[in-house]
Formats: structure tokens, C-alpha cells, sequence
């Protein structure tokens, strides 16, 4: 079968540092994306993995290892605003088309 | 402003009726992509159309149906509405549709709030 697991819901504080983990499970692993949706927002996009490592945007980063099945993003200097929900996808084959969404972590930031 | 546009914002309808959502990807984007999203969930693949071919099925239900024309909009069709349709309907597109980091970016209209009494 095919899932994806991520915490339902993370509170940090502004200015911290936190890190929304993503574990998945399903064949044909391509590549993990991470998407940013603001309430009543459409998503948008943040990142995407296909090699094992750190990728860096700012004051985001996303890693994956694709021998754990594993990968998170990590949000540097939290901002009020980056207050939101967070998805991870897994990409499977070699085409966005067949594309697995998890259920999304509700981050909270705290002042 | 991701470019992509999406009508109507809002609709409201009975159970067992039709309806049409209208999409308009980015100037250039050959990729259109529909999800759907019930409150408080993720986003459910349902369809992916690519320079007016459908490219691939997710979860779609065999009432809903969806195509994309030659100027490379596209409409999700949505049939004998059951109370469970109700959702927030996305549309996406992306530059290219056979793999390649380019297409996992996507980029996402606002959605239509599509409530079903």
C-alpha cells in the first residue's frame, strides 16, 4: 500500500526553529515535495527532493533519505506568518501526475 | 498571484445535480491537474490532463469526469452531487508533464468552495 505520515499538528515559538517530519511508504518512490497552504489559501509550492541530502531556500530546507523513507522540512526564524499548514507528497515513477498527498501538520507559532 | 485561475470561487447546489469548474492555467503551462479537499484533509489527486490529453487517473469517481481544450483550459464535471462532494476544488499547472523537477512544481489556483444541501 501506499501512505504517508506526518504529525497533525506542531506549536513553536517566533523566532525558533522547528522541524515538521514526513515518513513514507509506497512503491516507486520518485521524489518528496512540500507544499505550504495558508488558511482558505491555495497551496503552494516550498520544495522538492529526488537525491538524498539538505536542499536550502532561505529560511526554509528540506532533506530526504530515501533509505528511511524519510524526510522533513525545517523552518528557520519563525515568522507569524509562516503560520499554516504544511504537506508533504510523494511524486511516484517518473511523473508529478502520480502524486500522494499527506493529510498536512497545522503549525501554530506562538509570539 | 500563482497565474492560474479558477471559476466560480464559490458554488452552492442540491444533492443529484451537475455541475461545471473551470480552470485556466498559467500563460505557457501545458499541465492541468484537479484535486479535491474535504475539510480538514489532504489534497486528492484526480486527474492530470497534458496538452489536451489525459495523462493520469487518481481517485476520481466515475460521476466526475474532466477534459481540456485546445487553448488548454479545462472543466471538471462533477454529477449526480452527493453530500460528500462537498470540498474545495483545486486546479494546478505546471510547465511540463513527463517528469523532471518542473513538474513538481505546481502552481495552484484559489479553488472552488463547491457545498452540496
Amino acid at each position: 500500500g501506499q501512505s504517508l505520515e506526518q504529525p497533525s499538528e506542531v506549536t513553536a515559538v517566533e523566532g525558533a526553529i522547528v522541524q515538521i517530519n514526513c515518513t513514507y511508504q509506497t512503491s516507486g518512490f520518485y521524489g518528496l515535495s512540500w507544499y505550504q497552504q495558508h488558511d482558505g489559501g491555495a497551496p503552494t509550492f516550498l520544495s522538492y527532493n529526488a537525491l538524498d541530502g539538505l536542499e536550502e531556500t532561505g529560511r526554509f530546507s528540506s532533506f530526504l533519505s530515501r533509505s528511511d523513507s524519510y524526510g522533513y522540512l525545517l523552518l528557520q526564524e519563525l515568522q507569524m506568518k509562516d503560520s499554516a499548514s504544511y504537506f508533504c507528497a510523494v511524486s511516484r515513477y517518473s511523473s508529478a501526475s502520480k502524486i500522494i498527498f499527506g493529510s498536512g501538520t497545522r503549525l501554530s507559532i506562538r509570539p | 498571484d500563482s497565474g492560474v485561475t479558477q471559476t466560480p470561487k464559490h458554488l452552492i447546489t442540491a444533492t443529484g445535480q451537475r455541475v461545471t469548474l473551470r480552470c485556466s492555467p498559467r500563460s505557457g503551462d501545458l499541465s492541468v491537474y484537479w484535486y479535491q479537499q474535504s475539510l480538514d484533509q489532504g489534497l486528492q489527486f484526480l486527474i492530470q490532463y497534458y496538452n489536451g490529453e489525459e495523462r493520469a487517473k487518481g481517485n476520481i469517481l466515475e460521476r466526475f469526469s474532466a477534459q481540456q481544450f485546445p487553448d488548454l483550459h479545462s472543466e471538471l464535471n462533477l454529477s449526480s452531487l452527493e453530500l460528500g462532494d462537498s470540498a474545495l476544488y483545486f486546479c494546478a499547472s505546471s510547465v511540463v508533464g513527463s517528469g523532471g523537477r518542473e513538474e513538481y512544481e505546481q502552481f495552484f489556483g484559489p479553488g472552488t468552495r463547491l457545498t452540496v444541501l
